[in-house]
């Protein structure tokens, strides 16, 4: 099984703030990588398909990057309604696994 | 709009059985491929199960092989998890989710659905 690693696992940002989360994937997963926002009792949400298409209704302050075995999740000038859990998750090959999350908070 | 409505869940003793169900309306069922996700509380997401679109191509994490299946059909836009052998560490907030083909990545996800196994 292919695993997903993330960092952090969590931090700190104040709003205006510019954040980067990172994935890593065991071996080599193309561009097969997706992002993904959950927020306190609510199901995830897509956010990033593909290491760095937007989905759609998805602000454009949100970005990804990345091939291979590295990839960035980046969220520019960010909001109050950004501050949540982030997960990565590789469909390049089954089990389709997530990472461990990176929970974005209030400084 | 696209919905996926999860039910089913509930309260099962370890060993027990549970059948979920993820009822979808919105758009054209049969031609997405659909996943069961779950979060165990405080913790992160766990891949279980893929069902493809139409040929019934299946896989399982290792965690739940041989104990869960899953099943579609496609008349009644409906998705199913047949869970057996119920162990305390399946407790978890059960999802469905959209799979979609040419992005590979699941783009809608239902409300979930809480299962406890507890004696």
């Amino acid at each position: 099984d292919i695993q997903m690693t993330q960092s952090p696992s969590s931090l700190s940002a104040s709003v205006g703030d510019r954040v980067t989360i990172t994935c890593r994937a065991s071996q080599s997963i193309s561009s097969y990588l997706n992002w993904y926002q959950q927020k306190p009792g609510k199901a995830p949400k897509l956010l990033i398909f593909a290491a760095s298409n937007l989905q759609s209704g998805v602000p454009s302050r949100v970005s990804g990057s990345g091939s291979g075995t590295d990839f960035t999740l980046t969220i520019s000038n960010l909001q109050p309604e950004d501050f949540a859990t982030y997960y990565c998750q590789q469909t390049y090959s089954k089990p389709e696994t997530f990472g461990q999350g990176t929970k974005v908070e209030i400084k | 709009q696209v919905q996926l409505v999860e039910s089913g869940g509930g309260l099962v003793r370890p060993g027990g059985s549970l059948r979920l169900s993820c009822a979808a309306s919105g758009f054209t069922f049969s031609d997405y491929y659909m996943t069961w996700i779950r979060q165990a509380p405080g913790k992160g997401l766990e891949w279980l199960s893929y069902i493809s679109s139409r040929d019934n191509t299946i896989y399982y994490a290792d965690s739940v092989k041989g104990r869960f299946a899953i099943s579609r059909d496609n008349a009644k836009n409906s998705l199913f998890l047949q869970m057996s052998s119920l162990r305390a560490e399946d407790t978890a907030v059960y999802y469905c989710a959209r799979g979609e083909y040419s992005s590979s990545s699941l783009d809608y996800w239902g409300q979930g659905t809480l299962v406890t196994v507890s004696s």
